[in-house]
């Protein structure tokens, strides 16, 4: 159960996009649909963004999306506002109800 | 409204024990999978734990299992994590947080086990 990987850091100016990779194998990104994107200001409680890859909850901006391809799902804001500076992190169901975080992402709006 | 509170940690000894709780209201609990996750000062978040909605089934990251056990109570309304022979590694800030398929939609604040001699 390793984690995912990310990139540590990620930036871009207001109204630009920007896109996080996440990285994991065959037994865990690759092999299920089910990919979720946590955002994280500092001192506050993750708040999911994106669940099964690409499906938005209730309230979350259309501004963000995700796909997959093999084993690397992504994440990319578009139209970047200060508010989505934070820290990101993917989550992957790996199997046999295991679970396996990302190590984080930290975007900054320039 | 959804909210998820937890309690219990604190200050513990190398080798002792703690036992943390999440109370949850506003939605029907025992109809949910529960996780734990763990975030160690300035680090990246840790899948912990889950448990089914009975309790009849849990699961836990391989390098916890042993040391860690999770349940709840859904009389209660109420989550647990027994933490013990805890080691230094193991200071974290613990969240609670609600299944949505394999997601996790709610969460806690996290309640900080430290510890240290």
């Amino acid at each position: 159960q390793s984690a995912l990987t990310q990139p540590p850091s990620a930036s871009g100016s207001p109204g630009q996009s920007v896109t996080i990779s996440c990285t994991g194998t065959s037994s865990d990104v690759g092999a299920h649909y089910s990919v979720s994107w946590y955002q994280q200001h500092p001192g506050k409680a993750p708040k999911l963004m994106l669940f099964d890859v690409s499906k938005r909850p209730s309230g979350v901006p259309d501004r963000f999306s995700g796909s997959k391809s093999g084993n690397t799902a992504s994440l990319t804001v578009s139209g970047l506002q200060a508010e989505d500076e934070a820290d990101y992190y993917c989550t992957s169901y790996a199997g046999d109800s295991n679970y396996v975080f990302g190590t984080g992402t930290k975007v900054t709006v320039l | 409204e959804v909210q998820l509170v937890e309690s219990g940690g604190g200050l513990v000894q190398p080798g002792g024990s703690l036992k943390l709780s999440c109370a949850a209201s506003g939605f029907t609990f025992s109809t949910y999978y529960m996780t734990w996750v763990r975030q160690a000062p300035g680090k990246g978040l840790e899948w912990v734990a889950q448990i089914s909605p009975d309790g009849r089934a849990t699961n836990y990251v391989d390098s916890l299992r042993g040391r860690f056990t999770i349940s709840r109570d859904n009389a209660d309304n109420s989550l647990s994590l027994q933490l013990n022979t805890l080691r230094a590694a193991d200071t974290a800030l613990y969240y609670c947080a609600r299944h949505v398929g394999r997601a996790f939609d709610q969460w806690g604040q996290g309640t900080l086990v430290t510890v240290s001699s």
